[in-house]
This record gives structure tokens, sequence and C-alpha cells, in this order.
């Protein structure tokens, strides 16, 4: 089975922290996403990469950056993190082209307080 | 502009009865059309799509696409409690674009 494993499962964090939310899998997928999900906007593009040390900026990358250093592993970044960050994080990864569609992480609920 | 638009937004069945979700289109360069449902966690992944007429079925859940007029529906017959979910559709073509999900309530 395909695993995407999201190391959080819940987080609260303080306004103005550095925030890291971390996405492995296992499955050698060259492509890595990362999505917002907030109730009425449905999922929402933050970054995404194609290969290691390559990444492109989604529909609202404000405010946040990614490291893709290996393969398997694709982190999102929260630099100073805002109560307007608070909200639920979903990784994916697909191999290939966007044809297959995705396997998603068990999401991050991230709360900034 | 691609989008997806999935109708209707929320929805509450009693058990037993069927319902129908719909999942309409605007993509550059379709590939193919995703049905996902996300129960509280990740979305996992029911049907893909990608050609017109041919019927996907996996117990009570079906789905069809229809390419020329640009939607998919998703058929759930005899439903269960266990049926709450938000249904997500997703359509592949130079990016992956999600609707907003339509959540469905059943209640017994």
């Amino acid at each position: 089975d395909v695993k995407v494993t999201q190391s959080s499962r819940y987080l609260v964090k303080r306004t103005g922290e550095k925030v890291f939310l971390e996405c492995v899998q296992d499955m050698d997928h060259e492509n890595m996403f990362w999505y917002r999900q907030d109730p009425g906007l449905g999922l929402r593009l933050i970054y995404f990469s194609y290969d290691v040390k390559m990444k492109e900026k989604g529909d609202i990358p404000e405010g946040y950056s990614v490291s893709r250093e290996k393969k398997e592993r694709f982190s999102l970044i929260l630099e100073s993190a805002s109560t307007n960050q608070t909200s639920m994080y979903l990784c994916a990864s697909t191999a290939g082209g966007f044809y297959y569609g995705y396997t998603f992480g068990s999401g991050t609920r991230l709360t900034v307080v | 502009e691609d989008k997806v638009v999935q109708s209707p937004l929320s929805l509450v069945v009693h058990e037993g009865d069927t319902v129908t979700l719909n999942c309409s289109y605007e993509v550059t360069n379709f590939r193919s059309l995703l049905w996902y449902k996300q129960e509280k966690k990740a979305p996992t992944f029911l049907f893909m799509l990608t050609s017109s007429g041919i019927e996907k079925k996996s117990g009570r859940l079906s789905s069809i696409l229809d390419k020329k007029e640009l939607f998919s529906i998703l058929n759930i017959t005899a439903t269960q409690t266990g049926d709450s979910a938000v249904y997500l559709c997703a359509v592949t073509g130079n990016q992956f674009y999600f609707g907003t999900g339509t959540s469905l309530t059943v209640i017994p």
C-alpha cells in the first residue's frame, strides 16, 4: 500500500512561531503537494514539487515555504504562524503525471492561537 | 479559468435513500476525473473516470462521466450512516483541480 505519512495529526502553535509540517511518502513518487482545506473553500494548493530541490508555488503560497531535500520528504514551513493559517493541511503524492490521482496523507489540523 | 463545481454543497437523507452528487468542470487538457470520499481525515480514492458513458461501480456506489457536457455524477444507492462524508470531485488537466465538495449526512 502506498503510504503518505504526516508527522502530526494535531498541532497547536502560537502566533509568530515557526512551524514545520512534515510529509513522507514511501513509494518513490516524483510529485508531492501541500494543500490546505477550509470549510466552504475546499482544497487549495499551497506548493508542489516535481523533484528533489524543486518547488513551484500553488494558488496560495503567501506565508509559506517548502523544502524537498530528499525525494521521499516534503516539508511545509510557516515562517511566522498567524491565526489565519489555522486550517487542515493535507500532503499528497503521485507518480508521473497528474493522471492517476493523488494519495493523501492523513492530514494535520493546525490551530494557531 | 479552469474550475470544478460540485452540487449540492450539502445533503441530508435518510438511510435507504438514493443520492446523486454532481460535478461539472471546465478544465483545459482534460485527462481524468476522480471521486474521493473524506471522513474526518484524508480523502480516500473512489473512482477514476476517463471515458464518457462507461459506468464505474463499487458496491452501492457508481459513477459516470459525460465529456461532451463536461460533468460527472456519483450515485449512492441504499445509503447507510457510514456513507456520511464529504465527497470530493477532482479533475486532472494541466494541474489537479478540486471542487469544494458535497457534504452528505445520512440519518438513521
